[in-house]
């Protein structure tokens, strides 16, 4: 079963435009990952946030992170045509039993239009 | 470096056969894992091995396997097929509680 809830399911924005996906989760966490995914092929990794870490930046996206809520936000600035995917979130649990297990939300549809 | 390679890419199978994926890990990386990816339950971990052993078992039937080689690559099998195990097969590798970097799939075709 999927640990984590994606909001929204689908965004649909212009080019240029920012977007903010969030995640929240169920467990304590030792890292959160997201991904980005076209159209079936394989998973992208797009950026990794521990649990004590609250934001990171990787060019044009800013992650934060807030274990009070068990939530995390993906912004995207200044989107691009080709951005239009799904983005993921996967939380890997805390505790030594998680090996190599990512639990993923079910994630969003970013269609960004030219 | 080389990313993670599965083979083969695509693959159609009849109701009833076995079927085995196989999964090259990013070089160095010991731990490599399995994921299935279907539109109804979306992206669900399989199983999970590091040197040779695996560690770590999501919620699926025995017809599922795996196995790990002293190389790190390792292969996933599936027997007695169903329709319901059509799927993209996802690998994973990853060097110990960091980033796990994905494979393009293996996109399984049972009918």
């Amino acid at each position: 079963s999927q640990q984590g809830e994606e909001d929204p399911q689908a965004l649909s924005i212009q080019e240029g435009e920012n977007a903010t996906m969030n995640c929240s989760y169920k467990t304590s966490i030792n890292n959160l990952q997201w991904y980005r995914q076209n159209s079936g092929r394989g998973l992208v990794h797009l950026i990794l946030i521990r649990s004590n870490e609250r934001e990171k930046h990787s060019g044009r996206l800013r992650v934060t992170l807030d274990t009070s809520k068990k939530s995390s936000s993906l912004l995207i600035t200044a989107s691009r045509a080709a951005d239009t995917a799904s983005y993921f979130c996967a939380t890997m649990r805390a505790g030594g039993t998680s090996y190599g297990k990512l639990t993923f939300g079910q994630g969003t549809i970013l269609t960004v239009h030219p | 470096k080389a990313g993670v390679t599965q083979t083969p890419r695509y693959l159609i199978k009849t109701r009833g056969q076995q079927v085995t994926l196989s999964c090259s890990p990013i070089s160095g990386h010991r731990s490599v894992s399995w994921y299935q990816q279907t539109p109804g339950q979306g992206l669900q971990f399989l199983f999970e091995y590091f040197s040779e052993t695996q560690r770590n078992k999501g919620n699926f039937p025995g017809r599922f396997s795996g196995r790990q080689f002293s190389n790190s690559r390792s292969e996933m099998n599936v027997s007695t097929l169903e329709l319901g195990d059509s799927a993209l097969y996802l690998c994973a590798s990853c060097d110990g509680n960091t980033e796990a970097f994905f494979g393009q799939g293996t996109r399984l075709t049972v009918v």
